[in-house]
């Protein structure tokens, strides 16, 4: 079954203790982003992977990390993570960066107490 | 900057009402358009997309939307609600500069009464 999948679902973690979350595509796709949502602003790009080992900033890039070593991974990382980062964070892929056409995950529900 | 606006952020309707769900965006360049449903706990689903042609695009579980290009709108319609409609909506637009990033509206909270 074609899926993004990430892990964890769910993350409860305090101020400045370092966090990844994974992201997985098993659609062979070059592009991957991630993206958060808070109420009212819905959902906004924080990095964007055009293909392996290439990899930009989105709209709302501060305090992120990412990295892009395989094809079908794009992880989030977090160094020193803030209770303003609690959001609701989604991974999507789509084939290329031309095409119209995303698949997202599951989302991950982030609380930085 | 390129925006994508959705002025009704709670709705409240009864089973069986009509429902129209406004999205403009601000962009002159090309673009493709997208409705998202999120259901509660969910990810985002794709409800109907418009790339060309035919301004007037029917989606799943009955919805549609009309692009109107002199308005920069892109409206969603479904005749009549279902309480199973209850969900958060996102209009979505795909603009073609470099990065070919998803902007999304800020989302429209559905209610439907039974």
């Amino acid at each position: 079954e074609a899926q993004v999948t990430q892990n964890p679902r769910y993350l409860i973690t305090v101020t400045g203790k370092k966090l990844t979350v994974t992201c997985s595509q098993n659609m062979n796709h070059e592009y991957m982003s991630w993206y958060r949502q808070d109420p009212g602003l819905g959902l906004r790009q924080i990095y964007y992977s055009m293909n392996v080992e290439v990899t930009d900033k989105g709209d709302v890039p501060e305090g992120y990390k990412v990295s892009r070593k395989e094809k079908r991974n794009f992880p989030l990382i977090l160094e020193s993570p803030s209770p303003n980062q609690t959001s609701l964070y989604f991974c999507a892929s789509k084939i290329n960066r031309v095409a119209t056409e995303a698949f997202f995950g599951q989302g991950t529900r982030l609380t930085v107490v | 900057a390129q925006s994508v606006s959705q002025h009704n952020h709670h709705v409240i309707l009864s089973e069986a009402a009509s429902l129209e769900l406004g999205c403009n965006y601000s962009y002159g360049g090309t673009v493709n358009l997208f409705w998202y449903v999120q259901y509660p706990g969910q990810h985002l689903q794709l409800l109907l997309k418009y790339f060309s042609g035919d301004p007037l695009v029917k989606g799943i579980k009955g919805f549609e939307a009309e692009f109107i290009k002199s308005k920069f709108s892109f409206n969603l319609r479904k005749p009549s609600v279902q309480w199973s409609d209850t969900a958060e909506y996102f209009c979505a637009v795909l603009m073609d500069t470099g990065r070919r990033a998803l902007t999304f509206g800020s989302g429209t909270r559905l209610q439907v009464q039974p």
